[in-house]
């Protein structure tokens, strides 16, 4: 089944290290690609999209994500994470000829420690 | 707060019995989507709307789920006979055209006991 893989499922990191959390998708052709951020407590926000150009795509608070075609991945960065980056991270896609129906990956947790 | 609003937070309702959450999307957002997720998972799409109209609906969702946007703004979600397997976060969402970025509410969890 076409689907959206995040492959990790809890992430533990000390503050100032680096993050890459992995997302890959199995839709062929166009895609439009997103990252969602959920801190606790709070309703989803997008971090940064990518519809086409660029493929390296800076988003809020530092992050960044880069698609590779070939690979059919859009993983997510940042450099050194903080305290404050503790949430559950959702990767989505909407997939080609279907505007309306945007596809989640099952989050990755992130718990940062000070 | 100019965002996407949804009543109410939590629900608990007894098996059985019929829910209906309501959402209220940006105001100049014409679409609208109604996801469900569950603790480990991301969400799931349920329906969505352009206007009023229900152009698209899941699989998930059987014949006891109902959604309306009578005219275009608000939307309910309406729940008949509940089960257990329907407790689950009820997500509304906007967005003001295809295949942007849509703006997520803060949900309802609904709990079946």
């Amino acid at each position: 089944a076409q689907s959206v893989s995040q492959h990790n499922h809890h992430v533990i990191l000390s503050e100032a290290a680096s993050l890459e959390l992995g997302c890959n998708y199995s839709y062929g052709g166009t895609v439009n690609l997103f990252w969602y951020v959920q801190y606790p407590g709070q309703h989803l926000q997008l971090l940064l999209k990518y519809f086409s150009g660029d493929p390296l795509v800076k988003g809020i608070k530092g992050f960044e994500a880069e698609f590779i075609k070939s690979k059919f991945s859009f993983n997510l960065r940042k450099p050194s994470v903080q305290w404050s980056d503790t949430a559950e991270y959702f990767c989505a896609v909407i997939p080609p000829l279907n505007n309306n129906d945007m596809r989640f990956g099952a989050g990755t947790r992130l718990t940062v420690k000070p | 707060d100019t965002g996407v609003s949804q009543n109410p937070r939590h629900k608990i309702t007894k098996r059985g019995q019929n829910v209906t959450f309501r959402c209220d999307p940006i105001s100049e957002h014409n679409r609208l989507y109604w996801y469900r997720q569950t603790l480990g998972q991301g969400p799931e799409f349920l329906t969505y709307f352009q206007n009023e109209a229900q152009l698209e609906k899941s699989r998930l969702l059987s014949d006891r789920f109902s959604a309306e946007r009578p005219k275009g703004s608000f939307s309910t979600l309406e729940i008949q006979r509940t089960e257990q397997g329907d407790s689950a976060m009820y997500l509304c969402a906007s967005s003001p055209s295809t295949g942007g970025e849509a703006f997520f509410g803060q949900g309802t969890r609904l709990t079946v006991v």
